[in-house]
């Protein structure tokens, strides 16, 4: 199991709005910031969210991250099918000493 | 432009070794601290291991402990992965990765090599 926790899937139709949760501990989410990647499969991981809640240039606002204690949050609004894929939390672990990511979500527009 | 190109790996028998390559451009190699992860068939992402802008720090994941290296050549602006006594678990496809910001701390990853498969199999 992965240190971080992820939902394994989730799924709304274009236009809505999904919500990824990434639960950690705290030595890792609760001292450290948190990143947000997406990978599709057979590419390399692109990152989307650092520092919490700093968006990378050029990934759109419809794409948002929060931290609360232990806990991050990724948003996606405005879904669109070009949105799919595995989306992935990420820190440090302080007490592992290693970089840690959480399982991996898969979303799906329907 | 930041490119990383990755080499190496392929089908490699239980028990072996293998050296993964990742040569870097369009970016001050020496002024960043790097990194591998891995995907597993069906599984996610995983860390592997980082080493330092300098070469002299080095820490990887603890089921990779004792079988793994993990190199730089900043003359040569390549990073090289070493990993020995495969075993079927280390069937994944690697990545080098280059976090945002020079000689940055924090575990951002903005830049990722290609990717390169490693099956090991007898």
């Amino acid at each position: 199991q992965s240190v971080l926790t992820q939902p394994p899937s989730v799924s709304a139709a274009p236009g809505q709005r999904v919500t990824i949760s990434c639960s950690g501990n705290n030595f890792n989410i609760g001292k450290n910031y948190v990143s947000w990647y997406r990978h599709v499969p057979g590419t390399a991981p692109t990152l989307l969210i650092y520092g919490n809640d700093d968006r990378v240039s050029g990934i759109p606002d419809r794409f948002s991250g929060s931290k609360s204690g232990t806990s991050a949050t990724l948003d996606i609004t405005g879904l669109q099918s070009g949105d799919e894929g595995d989306y992935y939390c990420a820190t440090w672990d302080n007490g592992l000493n290693v970089g840690v990511f959480g399982g991996g979500t898969k979303v799906t527009v329907v | 432009q930041v490119d990383l190109v990755q080499s190496g790996g392929g089908v490699v028998q239980p028990g072996t070794s293998l050296r993964l390559s990742c040569v870097t451009s369009g970016f001050a190699f020496s002024n960043y601290t790097m990194h591998w992860v891995r995907q597993a068939p069906g599984k996610g992402l995983e860390w592997v291991a980082l080493i330092s802008d300098d070469g002299r720090n080095m820490l990887a994941a603890s089921p990779l402990k004792g079988r793994l290296r993990i190199s730089r050549n900043n003359s040569k602006n390549t990073l090289y992965l070493y990993l020995n006594s495969l075993t079927v678990d280390d069937t994944a496809v690697y990545y080098c990765a280059r976090p945002r910001g020079e000689r940055s701390l924090k575990f951002y990853l903005d830049s990722w090599g290609q990717g390169t498969h490693v099956t090991v199999s007898s």
